[in-house]
């Protein structure tokens, strides 16, 4: 079974400032999709960024990039020049491939505090 | 394009008693998912369904745990006889089938609390 880990329960960082979320996963699958969503209070899950596991080049959306370490099952989110608008809790997230096993597993979280 | 409708937004039961959430998906999205997320913790999986037909149920949805989704457009969770680690936040999902993959889009959730 495929298990997502995110060590940090909370982070802070000064606005402005760039921060880098830590997510490892486990999976004996060859391909697979791994995300990044973003969980404002009371407000829906979105999605921030997507990776797909094939493709060796780390994802970009704006301010926002992975680090994706496919050997060691690695999955960093980095958000650079963080804006109040950021604060929010953040999900890693592992999909398959297949469109028949279509559920997400997600890790438990972290908590991104932007301190003005 | 309204995004992922739920309702109620909250919910207060008492133990025992029977509640049904409901969940209005993106237009044309066919598929329709419900996740449980209790305090602390990511979203957990407890069903799919593609059109009307339920593809998938995880162990975590209990005999007292009941989802539908009649003529393939929105999508009933009831929960029977109702216990305190019933409380959680219920969150459901939406997508279309896309080659490369589907992206799930996500409503508010039903915030349900059993006393």
């Amino acid at each position: 079974a495929q298990t997502v880990t995110q060590s940090q329960p909370e982070m802070s960082v000064q606005e402005a400032e760039t921060v880098t979320l830590s997510c490892t996963y486990d999976t004996s699958e060859s391909d697979y999709y791994l995300f990044w969503y973003k969980q404002p209070p009371s407000r829906q899950m979105i999605l921030v960024i997507r990776q797909e596991a094939y493709k060796q080049q780390n994802a970009t959306e704006n301010r926002f990039s992975v680090n994706f370490q496919k050997a060691a099952k690695s999955f960093s989110l980095k958000i650079s020049d963080s804006q109040l608008g950021d604060a929010a809790m953040y999900f890693c997230a592992y999909r398959s491939l297949s469109n028949r096993d279509d559920k997400i597993i997600f890790g438990k979280g972290t908590r991104l505090h932007i301190l003005p | 394009d309204t995004g992922v409708s739920q309702n109620p937004r909250h919910k207060i039961t008492k133990r025992g008693q029977n509640v049904t959430f409901r969940c209005d998906p993106i237009s044309e999205h066919n598929r329709l998912y419900w996740y449980r997320q209790t305090l602390g913790q990511g979203p957990e999986f407890l069903t799919y369904f593609q059109n009307e037909a339920q593809l998938e149920k995880s162990r975590l949805l209990s005999d007292r745990f009941s989802a539908e989704r009649p003529k393939g457009s929105f999508s009933t969770l009831e929960i029977q006889r109702t216990e305190q680690g019933d409380s959680a936040m219920y969150l459901c999902a939406s997508s279309p089938i896309k080659r490369g993959g589907n992206i799930q889009y996500f409503g508010a959730g039903t915030r349900l609390s059993v006393l």
